[in-house]
């Protein structure tokens, strides 16, 4: 099993629909991530967390909300679709301060 | 001005060739620096943490220079393996998260 698994994989929806993405991570560390990839502009933060009680907005918070449910488990969720939040979404964790990030497969969502 | 600013590329080099990439940085403490590789429509994966005395890994080689603020990959004997998209990305104290360049796009051809 990957370390870092996001589901779903790929997702097709309408705009206004709400939708969720999820992810859950084996490696047991504190800090969790959401960024989304857009052709050009590289990843962008949505949210992170380091802990159950502790969530983050990052640069580009609106239109997303997140919840960290366990150590395990952070997803990300869109109230109501819209067209440019069309992108590759990947979420990731951290072990530590110094430590690089491990990213789950990602999630392709595009919304019309 | 962009925290992380890459050439986006795309470098187009042969098998064999020697490239290298730059990568400047905006914020004069930062402090960790990282790079990833990305292949079309997959997830980043480090590649390799960048010291300040150089590191070494096989064929690539990583360079930090703090003064000037960049940070530099040199990949010798490229392979056509090595096609993919490299991430700079930095951190810094304070600074809960990293910060990603839009990376430089490699492609080796035979």
């Amino acid at each position: 099993d990957a370390d870092v698994t996001q589901t779903p994989r790929n997702r097709i929806t309408k705009t206004g629909k709400r939708i969720m993405l999820e992810c859950s991570q084996t490696k047991g560390h504190d800090r969790m991530y959401w960024y989304r990839q857009d052709p050009g502009l590289g990843l962008r933060l949505i949210y992170y967390s380091f802990d159950v009680k502790d969530i983050n907005k990052g640069e580009i918070s609106d239109g997303y909300s997140v919840s960290r449910q366990a150590q395990a488990k952070f997803s990300l969720s869109l109230e109501s679709a819209i067209p440019n939040q069309t992108a590759l979404y990947f979420c990731a964790t951290r072990g530590g301060a110094e430590g690089g990030y491990t990213f789950g497969s990602g999630t392709r969502l595009t919304v019309v | 001005r962009k925290e992380v600013e890459q050439d986006p590329g795309p470098f187009n080099v042969p098998e064999g060739a020697t490239v290298a990439f730059n990568c400047t940085y905006s914020n004069s403490a930062s402090q960790s620096f990282f790079w990833y590789r990305q292949d079309c429509r997959k997830e980043p994966k480090l590649l390799m943490s960048v010291y300040s005395s150089g590191n070494e890994d096989g064929r690539f080689t990583a360079q930090l220079n703090r003064a000037s603020q960049y940070i530099s990959l040199l990949i010798r004997d490229s392979k056509l393996s090595d096609s993919a998209t490299y991430l700079c990305v930095v951190t810094r104290q304070g600074r809960r998260a990293l910060t990603f360049g839009s990376g430089t796009r490699l492609q080796v051809q035979p």
